[in-house]
């Protein structure tokens, strides 16, 4: 699988946008981009992914660069419960079994 | 979306004793479930993958001998510390494999063990 890059950490006001980059330069045609995120003390949580088109969900946006080496997860309007440790990793889909690499993540704290 | 849970979510136990915890799909059939450890302030690894009937293959560097995997069932995977040390505290983490289309994976809560 391929390495993302991501800050270690990022402060967001709550009630804004919180913009997330994540570097995946050496990523494969096939690989799609996940974003996870943790909580403290709690498993992971599945937020969004997405292959070359941007996605929305409930939860957030995911804009993918015309050259897929690097991407944004977009909290539209973070709160307090959105801080969190925040994963990007590429991984196959379908591949039975296909293992999730985890990085380092960027820890995300939302100030009031 | 798909359930996983763990059980304990908490175990304290003493150096040598064993210690076993349970991870249940509990709306989906997962062939394919994954054993992560992640220690304070750090990230996810990966400890080896549990296919249904089948024996567990683990990451490097981690003992087989010592981490007893089982997945018996397509909604139940156990992970077995043996002979527990201090070292082996740690937040263990179990995720399930949908055996629908995309393979995703569910993650549990999480199992805070605490070896004394």
């Amino acid at each position: 699988d391929a390495k993302t890059t991501q800050p270690p950490s990022m402060d967001c006001a709550e009630g804004r946008a919180a913009n997330l980059p994540c570097n995946h330069s050496t990523i494969s045609g096939n690989e799609y981009v996940y974003w996870y995120r943790q909580i403290h003390s709690q498993g992971p949580q599945y937020i969004i992914h997405g292959l070359k088109n941007n996605e929305t969900n409930e939860m957030a946006s995911l804009i993918i660069t015309e050259d897929r080496k690097s991407s944004t997860l977009i909290l539209p309007h973070a709160t307090l419960r959105d801080t969190a440790v925040y994963y990007c990793i590429v991984r196959v889909v379908g591949a039975a079994g296909n293992k999730l690499t985890f990085g380092g993540g960027t820890r995300v704290l939302v100030k009031p | 979306g798909a359930v996983v849970s763990q059980h304990p979510s908490r175990v304290i136990c003493k150096s040598g004793t064993s210690v076993k915890i349970e991870c249940r799909s509990l709306d989906f059939q997962a062939t394919t479930m994954f054993w992560y450890r992640q220690f304070p302030k750090q990230s996810l690894m990966l400890m080896a993958t549990s296919n249904e009937g089948s024996k567990a293959t683990y990451e490097q560097g981690v003992e087989k001998d010592k981490f007893l995997i089982n997945h018996a069932s397509l909604t139940l995977s156990t992970l077995t510390v043996t002979s527990a040390h201090p070292e082996d505290s740690s937040f263990y983490i179990c995720s399930a494999s949908d055996t629908g289309a995309g393979n995703e994976q569910f993650f549990g809560p999480g199992t805070r063990l605490t070896v004394l």
